[in-house]
Parts: C-alpha cells; structure tokens; sequence
C-alpha cells in the first residue's frame, strides 16, 4: 500500500527555533508539493518540485522558509526562526498522472 | 483573490438522501478538477476528478458535474452514508498541452459534510 510519509505527525515547539519537517513521496513521484492548511486560509501551496529541481516556491515567506530535495526519497521543509503565526498542519503531496496523493501531514504549533 | 470557491461552509443531510456539494471557479484556464475527502487528522483523500473535454464523471455512489460556461462544478453522493461525513475540497488545475503547472492544485475553502444516521 504505497503512501506519502511525513514526520513528525506533530511537533510543538518555542517561537525562534528551527523546525524540520521531512516528507517520502511514492515511489516512481516524481512531481512533489508542500501544503500549508489554516484555519484563515484554507490549503495553500507553499512550494513544489519536479525531478528534484524547484519549480515554484512563491507562496513559501522566503525570510524564514526554505524547501529542499536532497534525493527522490525525501523532501524538507524548514523554518528557521519559527514564528506562532506558522502555527498550521503542513501537507507533503506527490503527483502521478493528474493526482496528487497527500500525506498524513505534520501539525505544527509554535508558542 | 481567490480563484475556486466552495461557498458553503457546511452541509447536512439525512442518511440515504442526495449530497449536493457545490464549487466555483474563476480561471477560464483550469481544464482539470478534483474532489478530495477529508477526515481529521489525516491528509485529503482523492476522490475523483473529471476533464473539462467532459461535464459528467460517475464512480459508484459519486457523480461529479462540470458546467464550463458558469464556471461550476458539483459532486453529487447517492446515497449519503453517515461515514461520508468529513471536509470535501474542490480543487482546480491547468494540464493542457504545453502547461508548465506541473498539475499545481488551487484548492477551494472546503465544505463540511455531516450526514445523519
């Protein structure tokens, strides 16, 4: 039963430290997304990569933010310092054909 | 500016009656459309989609409508089962021929589906 795998499912943490959250798409995904899901603003893109590469990292807040794919079996996102404004559930996908298979998702809460 | 909305928040309907969960959208380029499910704690489920070269979609109790000249999109459940009931998102994409998207979702705000027993 292949998944999106993302850790940690939940991470509590104080205002100014970094967090990193990790995502393993499918296997054979080669087109993978993060998400970022509010209470405000519904599902939002923050950044997605094709082979690895970035193609659009637009909605991330680029101060802070940073997104990387250090090989096809693990994807990153980082936010360093954190802020209680990034206090969400962030959502790693990965696309094959026209669908995008979502993770479980890590909830984040910055104090 | 939101490109796809879900104007209701929620809906609520009796088990074995019709859902009707509706979506707009606002980009005359978005040719692929989506339903997703999803349940707390977990992350959106695909559920099923339909080209715009269509207007019906059918897989079982799930039948998805796409009305290009309004701009409109529904996803019909017949009949609702009480586990139906979760947060159903709408979302939206340009795939055609030449698209560098790479199948980018625009999703809308979500509507709350609770179907009673």
């Amino acid at each position: 039963d292949a998944r999106v795998t993302q850790t940690p499912r939940h991470k509590v943490t104080e205002m100014g430290q970094e967090v990193t959250m990790r995502c393993q798409p499918i296997l054979g995904h080669n087109t993978v997304f993060w998400y970022r899901q509010t209470m405000m603003q519904g599902l939002e893109l923050l950044a997605y990569f094709r082979n690895r590469a970035p193609l659009d990292d637009s909605g991330m807040p680029k101060d802070r933010f940073s997104a990387e794919m250090p090989d096809a079996t693990l994807a990153t996102l980082k936010i360093q310092p954190s802020e209680p404004r990034d206090s969400a559930v962030y959502f790693c996908a990965s696309r094959w054909e026209n669908i995008q298979y979502f993770g479980a998702g890590t909830r984040l809460s910055v104090l | 500016d939101q490109q796809v909305k879900q104007n209701s928040p929620s809906l609520s309907v009796q088990e074995g009656r019709i859902s009707i969960l509706n979506c707009d959208y606002t980009n005359s380029m978005f040719d692929y459309f989506l339903w997703y499910k999803k349940y707390p704690a977990e992350g959106p489920t695909f559920l099923i989609s339909i080209s715009s070269i269509k207007d019906k979609n059918e897989d079982g109790r799930f039948t998805v409508f796409l009305n290009k000249s309004a701009k409109h999109l529904s996803l019909h459940i017949v009949p609702s089962q009480p586990g139906d009931s979760a947060v159903y998102f709408c979302a939206a994409s340009v795939q055609g021929a030449g698209g560098t998207s790479y199948g980018k979702l625009t999703f809308g705000q979500g509507t709350i589906l609770t179907v009673h027993p």
